[in-house]
């Protein structure tokens, strides 16, 4: 069965680094997303992808945030400059075209030191 | 105002009985609906889409009341790999575009 991946399972990092985290969607899905959740918290949307283009983002997903596909496989999430409070779990999901079902990877755990 | 309320939960039940969690929604244009289950430190995994006519998949069933403005899911002979988080999803129109709102999640324990 298709599955969405993530790298790396784990990132620590200190205040002020840059870091990217990488996922790899199924591979016929066409709408990628980031989304964080806060240990013990509820999960937040940050960002939705397509056609190459951010389509809709939150309040979460300030200046610090950025989303690129570098190639046909890979979607990236870089924060410029973390802070203590980035710390929480990353995760990737993808969906088809017309399809709001959204298929989750395991998440990126991104501790900020 | 865009909101997901579930059940505060934990809800500790013994194995063989059936429970149900609840959920409203805030927003009464809302198209689509969806409950996943969330282990502990991994990912939501799609458990049910939800249609306005109510869905049954084996033991869960899923079911949704526009006029209310909730969302329901029923277990019906629980096994201990129930035990999860279950979280109602909503997609909410925000500014025209679409967007998945999540609530924070009921905790399920099911006892042997």
């Amino acid at each position: 069965e298709p599955e969405v991946t993530q790298t790396p399972s784990h990132q620590v990092t200190q205040m002020g680094q840059e870091v990217i985290l990488r996922c790899v969607p199924i591979s016929n899905h066409l709408y990628f997303y980031w989304y964080r959740q806060i240990l013990g918290q509820k999960v937040e949307f940050l960002v939705s992808f397509y056609n190459n283009e951010i389509s809709e983002k939150s309040e979460i997903f300030d200046d610090q945030f950025s989303v690129e596909r570098p190639d046909g496989s890979n979607f990236t999430l870089k924060i410029r400059s973390t802070k203590l409070e980035d710390s929480a779990m990353y995760f990737c999901a993808s969906s088809e075209l017309g399809s709001s079902e959204q298929y989750f990877g395991p998440g990126t755990r991104l501790t900020v030191t | 105002r865009k909101e997901v309320e579930q059940d505060p939960g934990p809800f500790n039940v013994p194995e063989g009985a059936t429970v149900a969690f609840n959920c409203t929604y805030s927003n009464s244009a809302s198209q689509s609906f969806f409950w996943y289950r969330q282990d502990c430190r991994k990912e939501p995994k799609l458990l049910m889409s939800v249609y306005s006519s109510g869905n049954e998949d084996g033991r869960f069933t899923a079911q949704l009341n526009r006029a209310s403005q909730y969302i329901s899911l029923l277990i019906r002979d629980s096994k201990l790999s129930d035990s999860a988080t279950y979280l109602c999803v909503v997609n909410f129109a925000i500014d025209g575009n679409y967007q998945l709102i999540w609530g924070a999640g009921t905790k399920l324990i099911i006892k042997p």
